[in-house]
């Protein structure tokens, strides 16, 4: 497609249960990363997928966040046991070098 | 691991009035610098970016950026800004070495507001 599509735009879910993010990178591009975005704390990496390559998870704040990437294109981040303070705004970006780095309009997580 | 520092957490300006956002990061090795720009209700976007060459890089919309290196910094900056340039402000670093690919470390973040 033409941008990063990301989906839902919007997810209201309870305390304890697990949601699943979507993202569609741009077509081409082999690079997908996901950040969180928290009021006052600007943009928090998350993940990092490159290719085939093993993903750098060295930014997923608990054993309850796990991302995968399917077919090197779709990726979907799965929040287990949802806690309030899960609640954010949770961006994809994709690129094929620094220059073309591409964020999706994310999806904001609210977690009562 | 490197870190980016934003000082100004929020800025109140009036039209026209000139900008400089400041950005430092902690990393000694080669780094790839950014601003990005979210206006409200809307995604990411890039402003400027600066890999290598000129330190000064201009952007888009009028903005600008200086590299300085031996004091860590890449400040944003605009000589009169508009009503329309109320956003918040992201400055970024990537550090340029493979095993990172291009993930960004940003900072906090900087909210503008211009009054007309």
């Amino acid at each position: 497609g033409a941008g990063v599509s990301q989906s839902p735009s919007n997810k209201v879910t309870e305390k304890g249960k697990d949601v699943e993010l979507r993202c569609d990178p741009i077509s081409g591009h082999t690079a997908l990363y996901w950040y969180r975005q928290s009021l006052g704390q600007g943009l928090e990496f998350l993940i990092y997928f490159q290719g085939n390559s093993a993903p750098d998870k060295s930014g997923l704040p608990s054993d309850r966040f796990s991302a995968e990437r399917t077919g090197g294109s779709v990726s979907t981040l799965t929040i287990q046991r949802t806690q309030q303070e899960d609640s954010a705004v949770y961006l994809c970006a994709s690129s094929f070098g620094p220059s073309s780095y591409t964020f999706g309009s994310g999806t904001r997580l609210t977690v009562v | 691991a490197q870190s980016v520092s934003q000082h100004n957490h929020h800025v109140i300006l009036s039209e026209a009035a000139s900008l400089e956002l400041g950005c430092n990061y902690s990393y000694g090795g080669t780094v790839n610098l950014f601003w990005y720009v979210q206006y409200p209700g809307q995604h990411l976007q890039l402003l400027l970016k600066y890999f290598s060459g000129d330190p000064l890089v201009k952007g888009i919309k009028g903005f600008e950026a200086e590299f300085i290196k031996s004091k860590f910094s890449f400040n944003l900056r605009k000589p009169s800004v508009q009503w329309s340039d109320t956003a918040e402000y992201f400055c970024a670093v990537n550090t340029a070495r493979k095993s990172s690919g291009d993930k960004l470390t940003f900072g906090t973040g900087t909210r503008l507001a211009v009054r007309p």
